[in-house]
């Protein structure tokens, strides 16, 4: 299986900051690399596929980059709504693995 | 736009088989090129892949479940279930059914709500 690790696993910002969650994989996965944010008590919802492309619906405040192995989750100013958990997902190789979460709290 | 809704019991005994049904509405579950899949998450935890199968009935398990899981596809009924068998503590779980875009990078585009299913006697 290919491993995965997110950092930091925690964060806190303030509204209006720009944070920056990273993912790492064990081996490339060639930009299948997608992006999940999960409210408590909610289902995981898709916000960046492909490493890099939006997905319908999601503000322009997020933002997806990297490739191989190092992919990065940006949001360019933090809204009420952003504070959530982002899980970054590799669908190159089966199982399609999931990191380990990053908690975006309030500061 | 799709809709999937989890279905099943949500209290299961140790040793039993959990069964789950996921719905899909919206569209038809014979669309090319999407697949359909089961997540699961331990409370407080992270996410778990479990598996998936396509329309034509072809299926993909997680190695780690492997042994015991079983996804089938009911396409006259647009639904797919999973069967877990000798189920312990360590499934319980939410357990969450969604659509991949096979064609596209394998992302998870819907998701069903979510259900919990406890194991316990």
């Amino acid at each position: 299986d290919i491993q995965m690790s997110q950092s930091p696993s925690s964060l806190s910002a303030s509204v209006g900051d720009r944070v920056t969650i990273t993912c790492r994989t064990s081996e490339s996965v060639r930009g299948f690399l997608n992006w999940y944010q999960q409210k408590p008590g909610k289902a995981p919802k898709l916000l960046i596929y492909g490493a890099s492309t939006l997905q319908s619906g999601v503000p322009s405040s997020f933002s997806g980059g990297g490739s191989a192995t190092d992919f990065t989750l940006t949001i360019s100013s933090v809204q009420p709504e952003d504070f959530a958990t982002y899980y970054c997902q590799q669908s190159y190789s089966m199982p399609y693995t999931f990191g380990p979460g990053a908690k975006l709290e309030i500061k | 736009q799709l809709q999937l809704q989890e279905s099943g019991p949500g209290l299961v005994k140790p040793s039993e088989t959990l069964s789950l049904t996921c719905t899909v509405s919206g569209g038809s579950i014979n669309i090319n090129n999407y697949y359909w899949g089961w997540i699961r998450q331990p409370p407080g935890k992270g996410l778990e892949w479990i598996g998936s199968v396509y329309y034509s009935g072809s299926t993909y398990y997680n190695p780690s479940l492997k042994s015991r899981v079983t996804i089938f596809v009911d396409t006259s009924n647009n639904r797919f279930s999973l069967y877990l068998s000798s189920a312990t503590a360590a499934d319980t779980a939410v357990y969450y059914c969604g659509s991949l875009r096979g064609g596209s990078y394998n992302e998870v585009d819907y998701w069903g709500q979510g259900t919990l299913v406890t194991v316990s006697s």
